[in-house]
């Protein structure tokens, strides 16, 4: 069976400070990787994807995530905090591209 | 550019009542495309996925159905709502012709509220 987990339910980090927000995975063959964000009463906006090649992916608002197949992790991480990043944050992989499998969310909290 | 709409963005019904969400998309043809809940903000579920105009896909069983009849569009439905049914229910499409590499694109949800 596929499945994404996301240990921590709450990551909290100073503004400025670099943050990680934990992604592993358990799949079956080489999957697709991607990270959601989901501001209160919106949907979820796509971040970054990984499909293959260089292992750290950047993507949008300065975030980028890094691929450890041997750890089968994919953490989302960010030099320096803004307030404005505190959201939810969702890990996902896909095998197939038909179905999706995301983790429980990670909610971020950037202090001021 | 491609853009997804659902409506409406909150619904409030009694237990027993019917139900109908859309969700539409513009900007792309033969999307791949889901409807998921998301209870107390958390964890998504999904609920059914759609490769083509009449073919879906059941994800867990219950009071709930899904169409599509027409390429771009996917309707969520009920006959009898239960109090469980509440939630966030989001949409989400993906560019199926691009490939399977490609990631989902989500609306800004409906919430169901059931008295």
């Amino acid at each position: 069976a596929q499945s994404v987990a996301q240990p921590e339910d709450q990551v909290n980090v100073a503004e400025g400070n670099p943050l990680t927000v934990k992604c592993t995975y358990s799949v079956s063959g080489n999957p697709y990787l991607f990270w959601y964000v989901q501001y209160p009463n919106r949907g979820l906006q796509f971040l970054l994807k990984y499909i293959t090649g260089d292992n750290l992916v950047k993507g949008s608002y300065g975030f980028e995530a890094e691929f450890n197949k041997s750890q089968t992790s994919f953490h989302l991480k960010k030099p320096s905090a803004l307030v404005s990043d505190s959201a939810l944050y969702f890990c996902a992989v896909s095998l197939t591209g038909n179905q999706f499998y995301f983790g429980t969310g990670t909610s971020l909290t950037v202090i001021p | 550019s491609q853009t997804i709409h659902q409506w409406p963005a909150t619904l409030v019904q009694p237990v027993g009542s019917p139900l109908s969400l859309e969700c539409t998309v513009e900007g792309t043809s033969n999307p791949n495309l889901y409807w998921y809940r998301q209870a107390a903000g958390r964890g998504l579920q999904l609920l059914f996925y759609s490769v083509g105009i009449g073919q879906i896909s059941s994800e867990v069983p219950q009071n709930l159905s899904a169409s599509r009849p027409q390429d771009r569009q996917f309707i969520l439905s009920s006959k009898k709502l239960l109090l469980s049914d509440s939630g966030f229910y989001l949409c989400a499409w993906s560019d199926r012709p691009r490939g399977s590499n490609q990631p989902q694109h989500f609306g800004d949800g409906t919430r169901l509220s059931i008295l």
